[in-house]
């Protein structure tokens, strides 16, 4: 169990410009999560993928943003055309499909928007 | 929708003393997990503890335990002897329990409550 890792742990980056982040998920994992804490909050739920399925998107994920996770294995994060309010820690989890089942996180991508 | 509220910001312990983190929660649901996590400066969330909503036995782990009151929603951290290591923000957390297979075990996190350990 190697934990889950996220890639990279900071991107500082200009308005405007397209952002990507990835997410690798503890092996046996067949559920992996994107949430989204910005400073003094908790994380917010975006999104999540059982194996290779999308199956449910948050308001919160706006058209500019994309989340894939090819062959059930690592996940990836776009957002496009970067603005001051998606500055924000990005964070990963992932964990069973059994209810109640703790979800294990990645050290998060903190983006920052120049 | 679910609504998680941890109301106290800031708090701060004595080492080896006691210290209680508070928890309430909103729901319409009668199954689901609560979780207590744990985020040290470092980042990482942590699992720190997990009840059932169905288990009327109080969780423990170690020096870590809850008092889960399912008719008032609350769902309150005790942390005994506490430690420099305790110093993190917690955050309390809720999951829904479905029986279901394909349900979204999504957490709704509260704001966290940042505790200090003083030596």
């Amino acid at each position: 169990d190697t934990g889950v890792s996220q890639d990279p742990r900071h991107k500082i980056t200009k308005r405007g410009q397209n952002v990507t982040f990835r997410c690798d998920p503890i092996s046996e994992h067949n559920r992996l999560y994107w949430y989204r804490q910005t400073l003094g909050q908790g994380p917010e739920f975006l999104t999540y993928f059982q194996n290779e399925a999308q199956l449910e998107k948050s308001r919160l994920l706006s058209d500019r943003f994309s989340a894939e996770r090819p062959k059930g294995s690592f996940s990836t994060l776009e957002i496009q055309r970067t603005e001051q309010g998606d500055s924000a820690m990005y964070l990963c989890a992932s964990s069973l499909e059994v209810s109640g089942q703790p979800q294990h996180f990645g050290d998060g991508t903190r983006l920052s928007i120049l | 929708a679910q609504t998680v509220t941890q109301s106290q910001p800031e708090m701060s312990v004595q080492e080896a003393e006691t210290v209680t983190l508070s928890c309430t929660y909103d729901t319409s649901e009668s199954d689901y997990y609560l979780f207590w996590y744990k985020q040290p400066p470092s980042r990482q969330m942590i699992l720190v503890i997990r009840q059932e909503a169905y288990k009327q036995q109080n969780a423990t782990e170690n020096r870590f335990s809850v008092n889960f009151q399912k008719a008032a929603k609350s769902f309150s951290l005790k942390i005994s002897d506490s430690q420099l290591g305790d110093a993190a923000m917690y955050f309390c957390a809720y999951s829904p329990n479905s029986k279901w297979g394909g349900s979204n075990y999504k957490l709704t996190f509260g704001k966290g409550t940042l505790l200090t350990v003083n030596p």
